[in-house]
């Protein structure tokens, strides 16, 4: 069945510092990838989406490409502040899947000032 | 807009017991979804409903786990003779137009002793 594979955490940075955080991903057709973000004592947000192979998702210096032939939706940022610390979620939504998304694992980030 | 809305925030219930937790979508998304969130992983799908038709069930949902959506609107979950395994995060989410985002909820917390 479809899945989606984070590395795992807790990834710990200095402010200022680049981030990536790996994802990658195994589903039949075309699907949707998404990174989600889960700051402390809040729920859910959405961060960034790609819909199509080779789109760049971006938001608040957040980026992620849609790679097909890698099957990957790598989280980067150049300069990391400690507000960005919190847990990342990879989430793929299949095709002709009634709109369900499908998460990681999870990547806790923790920025030190 | 005043995002997705889930009472209560936290519940402790003795095992056994029944527990039944509400959702109120963003108006107008005519697409409701239920996860459930253990500590360390990522949430995963239990079911969801179009309008007050449920679609989907997860095999995650077993037959003492029912939800309902009877007028469209809110949603309910309900959990008969609780379990430890049972607690969780359980998050809600609704979804608008076709290509739109999950916009999730602040969760209900169910602890279970």
């Amino acid at each position: 069945g479809d899945s989606v594979t984070q590395m795992e955490g807790p990834v710990t940075l200095s402010e200022e510092a680049f981030l990536t955080i790996n994802c990658t991903y195994t589903a039949t057709g075309y699907p949707s990838l998404f990174w989600y973000v889960q700051y402390p004592g809040e729920g859910l947000q959405l961060l960034l989406k790609a819909t199509k192979a080779d789109d760049k998702g971006s938001n608040k210096g957040f980026e992620a490409t849609y790679r097909k032939e890698t099957t990957s939706f790598h989280l980067e940022k150049g300069s990391v502040q400690v507000s960005d610390s919190a847990v990342y979620f990879c989430a793929l939504r299949a095709d002709n899947q009634g709109g369900k998304l499908i998460f990681g694992q999870g990547t806790e980030l923790s920025v030190k000032p | 807009d005043t995002g997705v809305s889930q009472d209560p925030r936290h519940k402790i219930t003795k095992r056994g017991q029944n527990v039944t937790f509400r959702c109120d979508p963003i108006s107008e998304h005519n697409r409701l979804y239920w996860y459930r969130q253990t500590l360390g992983q990522g949430p995963e799908f239990l079911t969801y409903f179009q309008n007050e038709a449920q679609l989907e069930k997860s095999r995650l949902l077993s037959d003492r786990f029912s939800a309902e959506r009877p007028k469209g609107s809110f949603s309910t979950l309900e959990i008969q003779r609780t379990e430890q395994g049972d607690s969780a995060m359980y998050l809600c989410a609704s979804k608008g137009q076709i290509n739109s985002p999950l916009h999730f909820g602040n969760g209900t917390r169910l602890t279970v002793t």
